[in-house]
């Protein structure tokens, strides 16, 4: 695989389930991101890691918790959604943080 | 006023036309621009870079207005795939988090 993968691409959830979503980088970058794209918003960035380090959370609400095992792999864990942060949420890495960023394909999420 | 700030459009260009958009950014001292394309139901893909000295590529230019303060895309000879959205995305100086504009929906006619 090349790129920026994510799993799964799309998710339907209810407010009370737990679930996770999967980002895989195979480009050696050393930063990650995790994005939310809403309609009519500009993408939101939520949280960066770098070199395995939290260096921002933007002001999420605590029942999105993000996890970088390595500089290749990043989940959001997500429990108790409300309906309004169902959206596109969107991985994406780059070399140093000021680099252009490479998306992956998202995942498209549904809150009940 | 936004950081940065696009015309959501939608742009309507028939096929073969020249077609232009401009994104204004509120940091004078931003340091990072970038375009990104966005094609429906996909994720964001870089464009291109915008340089001091502006940047072509192919049928693209991209420009930087340092005085007003915004970036431009050119696009000649538009074609059906260039239908998108497209994202202005800015680094502003003091903060290295990327700062993306709403976007700016174009459709080529044919």
């Amino acid at each position: 695989e090349t790129g920026v993968t994510q799993t799964p691409r799309h998710l339907v959830m209810g407010m009370t389930n737990k679930k996770s979503l999967k980002c895989e980088q195979h480009l050696g970058h050393n930063a990650m991101y995790w994005y939310k794209q809403s309609a009519k918003k500009p993408l939101e960035l939520m949280f960066v890691y770098n070199f395995k380090e939290q260096t921002e959370n933007n002001s999420v609400p605590s029942r999105f918790s993000p996890e970088c095992p390595n500089s290749s792999h990043l989940f959001l864990h997500l429990h108790t959604l409300q309906p309004e942060d169902s959206a596109l949420y969107l991985c994406a890495s780059s070399q140093d943080r000021e680099e252009s960023l490479f998306f992956g394909p998202g995942t498209r999420l549904t809150v009940l | 006023r936004k950081e940065v700030e696009q015309d959501p459009g939608p742009f309507n260009v028939p096929e073969g036309a020249t077609v232009a958009f401009n994104c204004t950014y509120s940091n004078s001292a931003s340091q990072s621009f970038f375009w990104y394309r966005q094609d429906c139901r996909k994720e964001p893909k870089l464009l291109m870079s915008v340089y001091s000295s502006g940047n072509e590529d192919g049928r693209f230019t991209a420009q930087l207005n340092r005085a007003s303060q915004y970036i431009s895309l050119l696009i000649r000879d538009s074609k059906l795939s260039d239908s998108a959205t497209y994202l202005c995305a800015v680094v502003p100086f003091g903060n290295e988090k990327l700062t993306f504009g709403t976007g700016t929906r174009l459709t080529i006619i044919p």
